[in-house]
């Protein structure tokens, strides 16, 4: 069975600085990878889609990552701001039985002023 | 701009009255879905709809029904919701549930809250 990890769970940083969010997964089986951007009481906003024969996307400030043989990817976000606050979900899309998504538990990300 | 849009964005009911949550789409996708999530949690999958195949997950209460009429609306019925069932409701889509190209979209969400 397919798990996902988002580490860390919070992080606050100051305005500017550069930051990077972890996303494992256990089963290296996947169509593909997604980020979402989730404010409280919203849904979720797709980031960003990273399909399993590709190493990266990028989408103004954000780049991500995937490196599917150790089951890791990265969400790096450039010099960021207080609008970015905000939680992350990765989410894998398993090309296996059921072809669900299988989200990770968030990183919850505060940029302060 | 095509979208996936719910309707209400807040429900209140009372313990044990039916509820019924709608969602919409303009995107013409094959599938939909139905998820559950609560304060701090990940959301979780309750069934989706390839087309008019409907598909429950194992561990979805048989309180929670859905119906499909037509490609661009989906409905949440829960028959009898119990104070357990308050939480936010997300709809999503996508073109197809295989595929490296599928990327799923989601809704606002609707926050339902049981007296």
């Amino acid at each position: 069975k397919q798990e996902v990890t988002q580490i860390p769970a919070a992080l606050s940083v100051p305005e500017g600085e550069n930051l990077v969010l972890n996303c494992s997964f256990t089963d290296s089986a996947i169509y593909n990878l997604q980020w979402f951007r989730q404010d409280p009481g919203k849904g979720l906003t797709s980031l960003l889609l990273i399909q399993s024969s590709q190493r990266e996307q990028t989408s103004g400030r954000l780049n991500a990552s995937l490196d599917k043989s150790s089951g890791r990817s990265t969400l790096y976000i450039a010099a960021s701001q207080p609008g970015d606050s905000a939680t992350y979900l990765c989410a894998v899309r398993g090309n296996n039985a059921g072809n669900m998504l299988t989200f990770g538990g968030g990183t919850r990300l505060m940029v302060k002023p | 701009d095509a979208m996936v849009i719910q309707n209400p964005r807040y429900q209140v009911t009372q313990f044990g009255k039916p509820v019924t949550l709608s969602c919409s789409q303009t995107l013409n996708h094959n599938v939909m879905y139905w998820y559950q999530q609560k304060s701090s949690q990940a959301p979780k999958l309750l069934f989706h709809y390839y087309d008019k195949d409907f598909n429950n997950e194992a561990d979805t209460p048989d309180n929670f029904q859905s119906r499909r009429p037509n490609t661009s609306f989906c409905f949440l019925d829960i028959r009898s919701p119990g104070l357990g069932d308050a939480a936010m409701y997300l709809c999503a889509t996508s073109r197809d549930v295989a595929g490296a190209y599928n990327e799923q979209f989601f809704g606002p969400g609707t926050r339902l809250t049981v007296l």
